[in-house]
């Protein structure tokens, strides 16, 4: 059964700073992996999709990396800003038939000005 | 791109009534829509795969005579919560996958955050 772990849990940052949220499954027979942000009370917002083959994604900001072969993923944001507070989900699409989404808990990101 | 609306946003009902929730995508065919549950401060947990025009799926442990879910069309899945109780307050989301868009990323609704009183 497919897991995803998503570490840490919480990050608090001043505004400006670099940071990296980092998360890892148990199967690396994936077909993509998705981060997703979520603001309080909201649905899930897709920021950034990686293919089993890619190695890597930019969005703006945003760069998400992934090492299928050991697992990881990362997700780096540059020059953060108070608007970027909010949950951070990865998840990876595994399976066939249904192609199921497996999420990890996420990482609670708080931007301080 | 991709959209999925999800309606209503927010529901406050009474224990034993029935609540409807309603999925759509709105730019694209959905021939599988999922429907999860997000209690606070913990992650999405999938409760059923909707299959246009067959029966869905359930994942262990969710009661399919509760959640009742219908997927009659390539644009709308309903998820109706059966005799509410207050356990079943709770914020449920739903995703749509486009036919043959196993290498796309999935969409999510805005959620639906249901109290039950």
């Amino acid at each position: 059964k497919q897991e995803v772990t998503q570490i840490p849990a919480a990050l608090s940052v001043p505004e400006g700073e670099n940071l990296v949220l980092n998360c890892s499954f148990t199967d690396s027979a994936i077909y993509n992996l998705q981060w997703f942000r979520q603001d309080p009370g909201k649905g899930l917002t897709s920021l950034l999709l990686i293919q089993s083959s890619q190695r890597e994604q930019t969005s703006g900001r945003l760069n998400a990396s992934l090492d299928k072969s050991s697992g990881r993923s990362t997700l780096y944001i540059a020059a953060s800003q108070p608007g970027d507070s909010a949950t951070y989900l990865c998840a990876v699409l595994t399976g066939a038939g249904s192609y199921q989404l497996t999420f990890g808990k996420g990482t609670k990101l708080s931007v301080i000005p | 791109g991709a959209v999925v609306s999800q309606h209503p946003s927010w529901v406050i009902c009474k224990s034993g009534t029935s609540v409807k929730i309603e999925c759509r995508s709105l730019d694209f065919q959905a021939t599988t829509m999922f429907w999860y549950r997000q209690f606070p401060k913990q992650s999405l947990m999938l409760m059923a795969t909707s299959n246009e025009g067959s029966k869905a799926t359930y994942e262990q442990g969710v009661e399919k005579d509760k959640f009742l879910i219908n997927h009659a069309s390539l644009t709308l899945s309903t998820l109706t919560v059966t005799s509410a109780h207050p356990e079943d307050s709770s914020f449920y989301i739903c995703s749509a996958r486009a036919a043959g868009l196993r290498n796309y990323g999935y969409t999510f609704g805005s959620g639906t955050r249901l109290t039950v009183v």
